[in-house]
């Protein structure tokens, strides 16, 4: 089956250091990738995604996230974060497969703590 | 980007009452969707639809039903509300055939008491 890991549930780190949100899945078919964002209250924020092409993808806000095929990986970095980027980062999983395809699986997603 | 609208935002309404918490788009996007999000958790697909008169149920099973009777409008509705239909539900579309990545609205925090 189908899966979605995120194996931090939450991160501190202090603003200005580099910080890394991992994201395994588990699929035997061809899968596209996203990280979206969500703020207190707020709906989910597309920061990016890998569909094909240049494994190393950038996104908004100065986050990039590598995808790795063999390790079934996508892990999401930025090199200096801000108090800014406190928020809930969800790592998502499409499978490109029969009747569900589009459907995207979520992690259980990263509490990224800013402290000043 | 997408324009996806939720009403209400926050609904509090006792046991045993029928809601519907509305979805729109005004972008005319094929697929949309909903999903359930406890506090602290992941989101969960519970309804899903690829047009007009298609809705499918998702992975996780929900008392809720919903209806796709114009492109732009996603209606979810529960008949009868419950204390554990308490949660966030959000609401998503996708922009174009073949696109996969989804846009959300704000979503509504409902709450039943």
């Amino acid at each position: 089956a189908q899966s979605v890991t995120q194996l931090d549930s939450q991160v501190p780190v202090f603003e200005e250091a580099p910080v890394e949100l991992r994201c395994n899945y588990s699929s035997s078919v061809s899968v596209y990738l996203f990280w979206y964002v969500q703020y207190p209250n707020q709906g989910l924020q597309l920061l990016l995604k890998y569909l094909s092409g240049s494994t190393l993808v950038k996104g908004i806000n100065g986050f990039e996230a590598e995808f790795n095929k063999s390790q079934t990986s996508f892990h999401l970095r930025k090199p200096s974060v801000h108090i800014s980027d406190t928020a809930e980062y969800f790592c998502a999983v499409s499978f490109n497969y029969g009747g569900s395809q589009g459907n995207l699986i979520f992690g259980k997603g990263t509490k990224l703590s800013v402290k000043p | 980007e997408a324009d996806i609208y939720q009403t209400p935002r926050y609904l509090v309404i006792g046991t045993g009452k029928k809601i519907t918490l509305e979805c729109s788009q005004t972008m005319g996007h094929d697929k949309m969707y909903w999903y359930q999000q406890d506090p602290g958790m992941e989101l969960h697909l519970i309804h899903y639809s690829y047009g007009v008169n298609s809705t499918e149920k998702g992975d996780l099973s929900s008392e809720s039903t919903v209806s796709r009777i114009r492109t732009e409008h996603f209606p979810l509705t529960l008949e009868s509300a419950r204390p554990s239909h308490t949660s966030q539900y959000l609401c998503a579309s996708i922009p174009f055939s073949g696109s996969y990545e989804q846009y959300f609205g704000p979503g509504t925090r409902l709450t039943v008491t």
